[in-house]
C-alpha cells in the first residue's frame, strides 16, 4: 500500500530558529498533499494544501509567512517553520493521496517542541 | 468554521458497554473515512464509506453513512480497553480534494 514518510519524528528547537519538516510519497506520485497541525487532545486542523509545481493554499488564519510550504517534486512537500516561537509547539502531521486510489496516506507526524 | 462536527467530544465508558460516535456535516460528501489515532502517531484509516445508507461492520465496529451523503456514525459493541483513542471522521468535502478532519470523539474505556 501507499506510505507516506516524515521526518523528522521529534525536533526541539531554540526560539527563533527554523524548522524543517519533511513529507516523502515512498512508492506513488502526489500532486497534493496537505499539512495539518494538532494540538494536544485536539483534531487535526488543516493548514495548507501543498500543490507540486505551484504555491501552497493555506487556509484561513494560517500565516504563510511562518510556514513556508514547498513542493519541489512529485514526492516531497516540506514544511518550514520560520522564526519559530514556544506558541509553534505542536504535531504536525502531512498526507498525500495516491491519484490511483481515493486513500489519503498519513505520515506518523512530527512532534516540534519550541524552546 | 468546522464543516464536521463529531460528538460526543468525551466518552468514558466500561468495559462491556456500547457506545454510538456521530459525524455530523451541512455539507454533502462523495466519501467519508474513519480514523483512530494513538497519542504520538498518525491516524490509522478503519473504514471508507461511499454509498449513501451503507453500513460497514468491522468486527465489532458498525460504520454508516447517512442517505443525504452529510452524516456518518460508528458504533462500537462491547467495548474493550483497546478500543480507546481518538476517532476521527474526515472526507472532502463538495467533491474538492481539500480534506478535512472532524472534531474528534476522545474515547476511554475502562475495564
Amino acid at each position: 500500500g501507499a506510505v507516506v514518510s516524515q521526518h523528522p519524528s521529534r525536533v526541539i528547537c531554540k526560539s527563533g530558529t527554523s524548522v524543517k519538516i519533511e513529507c516523502r510519497s515512498l512508492d506513488f506520485q502526489a500532486t497534493t498533499m496537505f499539512w495539518y497541525r494538532q494540538f494536544p487532545k485536539k483534531s487535526l486542523m488543516l493548514m495548507a494544501t501543498s500543490n507540486e509545481g505551484s504555491k501552497a493554499t493555506y487556509e484561513q488564519g494560517v500565516e504563510k509567512d511562518k510556514f513556508l510550504i514547498n513542493h519541489a517534486s512529485l514526492t516531497l512537500s516540506t514544511l518550514t517553520v520560520t522564526s519559530a516561537h514556544p506558541e509553534d509547539s505542536s504535531f504536525y502531521i502531512c498526507s498525500a493521496r495516491d491519484p490511483l486510489d481515493s486513500f489519503y496516506t498519513f505520515g506518523s507526524g512530527t512532534r516540534l517542541t519550541v524552546v | 468554521t468546522q464543516l464536521l462536527e463529531q460528538s460526543p467530544q468525551f466518552l468514558s465508558i466500561q468495559e462491556g458497554e456500547n457506545l454510538t460516535v456521530y459525524c455530523n456535516s451541512s455539507s454533502v460528501f462523495s466519501s467519508l473515512q474513519w480514523y483512530r489515532q494513538e497519542p504520538g502517531e498518525g491516524p490509522v484509516l478503519l473504514v471508507t464509506v461511499v454509498t449513501g445508507g451503507e453500513v460497514k461492520k468491522l468486527k465489532r465496529l458498525t460504520f454508516q453513512f447517512g442517505d443525504a451523503r452529510k452524516d456518518s456514525s460508528l458504533h462500537i459493541t462491547a467495548a474493550q480497553p483497546g478500543d480507546t483513542g481518538l476517532y476521527l471522521c474526515a472526507g472532502a468535502p463538495g467533491g474538492t480534494y481539500k480534506y478535512i478532519f472532524g472534531t474528534g470523539t476522545r474515547l476511554k474505556v475502562l475495564a
